[in-house]
């Protein structure tokens, strides 16, 4: 049984940035995709972007390019995202999603985290 | 904006069929597979239908999917109050290179 777990809620000043991790146990990790998807309060679901371990690149949705970073770690099965020049818009609960399939990005969100609060506020 | 258009209410009584519709263009749903999420105040989103009328393991036979050109189709048959939540269609979009989500239909079971 896969299972993602996330870090836990964060509080950040505006303007600092933030980094919360999704740990993968009970498959293969490098073969799929891992995927952020945040969801800010009153909204939907929005994609900033993903990993596959195996191939290293990443790839950002448009309006988070040149603040997030998106890694991972195939040692401990982890992957991680990480937001900079954080704004109060920024408040959200983040998930990280694991792609059904292996090797692409194009695919639907079989497995989720827990999903991570990160309230942005002075 | 979403990429993708759902209404933003649906709402029916126990035992009856209801449909929520979500409508692309030939850059997202036109050609590529349609999915659909439940997601639960507090919980995590669910994987209800993926390759637009696939049900993963444990999601009952009452939800179904259908897609027609440009459009996808949420069905849920025999409904119940735990189905009471947020759904979301998803796919992949061409133009943007990345999947795009609906903005939520907030179901409510009276």
């Amino acid at each position: 049984q896969v299972q993602l777990v996330q870090s836990g809620p964060e509080l950040r000043m505006p303007g600092s940035s933030v980094k919360v991790s999704c740990k993968a146990s009970g498959a293969t990790f490098n073969t799929y995709a891992f995927n952020w998807v945040r969801q800010a309060p009153g909204q939907g679901l929005e994609w900033m972007g993903g990993i596959i371990p195996i191939f290293g690149s990443p790839r950002y949705a448009q309006r988070f390019q040149g603040r997030v970073t998106i890694s991972a770690d195939e040692s401990t099965s982890t992957a991680y995202m990480d937001l900079s020049s954080l704004r109060s818009e920024d408040t959200a609960v983040y998930y990280c999603a694991r792609g059904r399939g292996t090797y692409s990005f194009k695919d639907s969100f079989d497995v989720w985290g827990q999903g991570t609060m990160v309230t942005v506020s002075s | 904006q979403s990429a993708l258009t759902q209404p933003p209410s649906a709402s029916g009584t126990p035992g009856q069929r209801v449909t929520i519709s979500c409508s692309g263009d030939n850059s997202n749903i036109g050609g590529n597979f349609v999915y659909w999420y439940q997601h639960l105040p507090g919980s995590a989103p669910k994987l209800l239908i993926y390759e637009d009328n696939q049900r993963p393991p444990g999601v009952p036979a009452r939800f179904s999917g259908s897609k027609s050109g440009t459009s996808g189709l949420l069905a849920i048959s025999g409904l119940r109050s735990e189905d009471d939540a947020d759904y979301y269609c998803a796919t992949w979009d061409n133009a943007l290179s990345g999947p795009v989500f609906g903005g939520g239909t907030k179901l409510t079971v009276l």
